[in-house]
């Protein structure tokens, strides 16, 4: 099978843009979820997604949004970018207890 | 609130020592104990997962052993080699997101 793919892998945008990043998760797969990866905080939760619905959110601000599509794909919206949010953005796709990462979008705000 | 506590930061070890990595939980909610393997410009890899009524699980040269009173767990890696060099991120599972120690940068020594 292949395994979950991110587009873009890498992206610079500007304060006070917004973004979106895509996933594509394992065939299969029916759960999605997000995480941020930074130096200072580590990877952190965002957001989980399981046949088009949110079952679970991060301690993240509103400016973070995400939604899934009947086939499973995920993408997921930062709005009104911030310095701070220069990251490494990950999809991981997920069966039964199982979280299986993409190589993530590497997103660089100036 | 860190709900997962990894260390050491970082291990450095000689080629066929043994690299041990630690981690201490709060949750005991939390329902599912994996360990992921990060090299540089990768997303993390899922190495080997434990549940709570288990006290230890071992695949190859990778061991985990979980303490459920004293709320802990180890990754032990046996005969560790030059590649094994990586990030080592502890995680623990409630619901659909997981809680992710800071990692251990371990380093293996030719």
């Amino acid at each position: 099978k292949a395994g979950v793919t991110q587009t873009p892998r890498y992206l610079i945008k500007t304060r006070g843009q917004q973004v979106t990043l895509s996933c594509s998760p394992i065939s299969g797969h029916r759960s999605v979820s997000w995480y941020q990866q930074t130096p200072g905080q580590g990877l952190q939760f965002l957001f989980e997604y399981f046949s088009e619905t949110q079952r679970n959110k991060g301690n993240f601000p509103g400016r973070f949004s995400g939604r899934q599509f009947s086939n499973s794909r995920s993408e997921m919206n930062v709005s009104t970018l911030e310095l701070g949010d220069s990251a490494l953005y990950l999809c991981a796709s997920s069966w039964e207890n199982e979280q299986f990462f993409g190589p993530g979008t590497r997103l660089t705000v100036l | 609130q860190q709900q997962v506590k990894q260390s050491p930061q970082s291990l450095i070890v000689q080629k066929g020592g043994i690299s041990i990595i630690n981690c201490a939980y709060e949750n005991t909610a939390f329902d599912y104990f994996p360990w992921y393997q990060q090299f540089p410009g990768k997303g993390p890899a899922l190495l080997i997962a434990i549940r709570p009524d288990v006290s230890e699980k071992k695949e190859g040269r990778f061991t985990i052993s979980f303490n459920k009173s004293a709320k802990q767990f180890s990754l032990h890696i046996m005969d560790s080699q030059p590649g094994d060099s990586a990030t080592y991120f502890c995680a623990a599972k409630q619901g659909g997101k997981l809680i992710f120690g800071q990692g251990t940068e371990l380093s293996v020594k030719p």
